[in-house]
């Protein structure tokens, strides 16, 4: 079975362009999670929808980020414009919701903004 | 203020050693999971804890939630190179994962 998959798995992009991170989750997943994961703040949830409906984003930085889930099988993230302190690896998650918390990870979008 | 804290950060040792991982909250979470993550991936599942005071043993890892569900322990014992990543404990809250900074293990052969 396919797991979690993100694209593109590196990005390099200039501070103040536009960056888009996609991720399509585990078939019958309903839960989907967007994380962020730096050396120095480790791993941390910016987002997560339930159903495709957002439910939680109280972790997003701020309203340079963006997330969208159109339908069950595709989420995007998006930075707007880009800094330098967004470098990071994003990770997307999915999960059953309710089925013991268990989350699958994709392997990781590595973003560097110069 | 990190919620889940994980120690040691780091932590190198040789191939045969025991070693135990540490991962404390002041919270109480209605479960805890150890995930392990290799460089260029995303985490993995070891193992979840449901009940306050439940071991686990995983082969040469055994996890022990503790009695109030606020903090639990990773022991390995004899330790080998293949052991070598980055150990996330996870609490579990509201229907979303908290995760710890994470313990960085590095086995010398």
């Amino acid at each position: 079975d396919a797991g979690v998959i993100q694209s593109p798995r590196h990005e390099v992009t200039e501070m103040g362009q536009e960056v888009t991170l996609r991720c399509k989750p585990i078939s019958g997943h309903n839960s989907l999670f967007w994380y962020r994961q730096t050396m120095m703040r480790g791993l941390e949830l910016l987002i997560y929808f339930n159903n495709n409906v957002p439910i939680d984003d109280s972790g997003m930085p701020e309203d340079r980020f963006s997330a969208k889930m159109p339908n069950a099988s595709f989420s995007t993230l998006k930075i707007q414009p880009s800094e330098p302190r967004d470098s990071a690896v994003y990770f997307c998650a999915s999960s059953v919701q309710g089925a013991k918390n268990i989350q699958y990870f994709g392997a990781g979008t590595r973003l560097s903004v110069l | 203020t990190q919620l889940l804290e994980q120690s040691p950060q780091f932590l190198s040792i040789q191939e045969g050693e025991n070693l135990t991982v540490y991962c404390n909250s002041s919270s109480v979470f209605s479960s805890l999971q150890w995930y392990r993550q290799e460089p260029g991936e995303g985490p993995v599942l070891l193992v979840t804890v449901v009940t306050g005071g439940e071991v686990k043993k995983l082969k040469r890892l055994t996890f022990q939630f503790g009695d109030a569900r606020k903090d639990s322990s990773l022991h390995i014992t004899a330790a080998q190179p293949g052991d070598t990543g980055l150990y996330l404990c996870a609490g579990a809250r509201g229907g979303k994962l908290i995760f710890g900074q994470g313990t960085e293990l590095s086995v010398k052969p």
